[in-house]
């Protein structure tokens, strides 16, 4: 079956515009995460879903950033006022319900803040 | 909080010779153990992962046990392959913290032919 998938693949904007990134995840896995990978780094954990409802949002590093998942499938990250030290690879994962189950990967959004 | 910490890089093999990836963590209650790899141009996968102490994931002739004692998951594996050349990541994950996965920076592998 198809694996998570990410749009847009590449995202350039300038400074102080809004964007969002989208995530369509394994279908019937019930977990959806964000993570953010800066050059070099290891991905961050930004904000985990189970179902609809965000359980977790504290790595979400400021009230700029914000995450939705209004029918448990489809989820998608905004960012408003965006600045230069946000450019960055978005990573959204998903996996089943159980905490031992497997995250499976998308392949990333790379944003870029001019 | 928890954290991972991965042996600095870059790491440069030639074909067929050993390796080793170093990993330690630092993290209250039983994490769960894992190694995931990035190919160039590729998205992360998981390629082996341990659940509890003492146990051994295994996978592609990649190895890594669960130490408790030593608090360390290192990767190893035989004889490497061109193919091999990748980011390497070790990361943790608690079922108490929602199994998010808290990640290494990252081992680049390069194995030359």
């Amino acid at each position: 079956g198809a694996g998570v998938s990410q749009t847009p693949s590449n995202k350039v904007t300038e400074k102080g515009k809004y964007v969002e990134l989208r995530c369509d995840p394994i279908s019937g896995h019930t977990a959806l995460y964000w993570y953010r990978q800066s050059l070099g780094q290891g991905p961050e954990f930004l904000i985990y879903f189970q179902g609809t409802g965000a359980a977790d949002d504290s790595g979400l590093p400021n009230d700029r950033f914000f995450a939705v998942r209004p029918e448990g499938s489809v989820s998608t990250l905004k960012i408003q006022r965006t600045e230069r030290g946000d450019s960055a690879v978005y990573l959204c994962a998903s996996s089943g319900p159980t905490g031992t189950d497997t995250q499976y990967f998308g392949p990333g959004t790379r944003l870029t803040v001019l | 909080g928890d954290s991972v910490t991965q042996m600095e890089g870059p790491v440069t093999l030639s074909e067929e010779a050993f390796l080793t990836i170093n990993c330690t963590y630092t993290a209250t209650g039983y994490p769960s153990l894992f190694w995931y790899v990035q190919y160039p141009g590729e998205g992360l996968q998981l390629l082996l992962k341990a659940t509890k102490a003492d146990d051994k994931g295994s996978n592609k002739g990649f190895e890594a046990t669960y130490r408790k004692e030593t608090t360390s998951f290192h990767l190893e594996k035989g004889s490497v392959q061109v193919s091999d050349s990748a980011v390497y990541f070790c990361a943790l994950s608690k079922e108490t913290s929602g199994s998010r996965l808290t990640f290494g920076e990252g081992t680049q592998l390069t194995v030359n032919p």
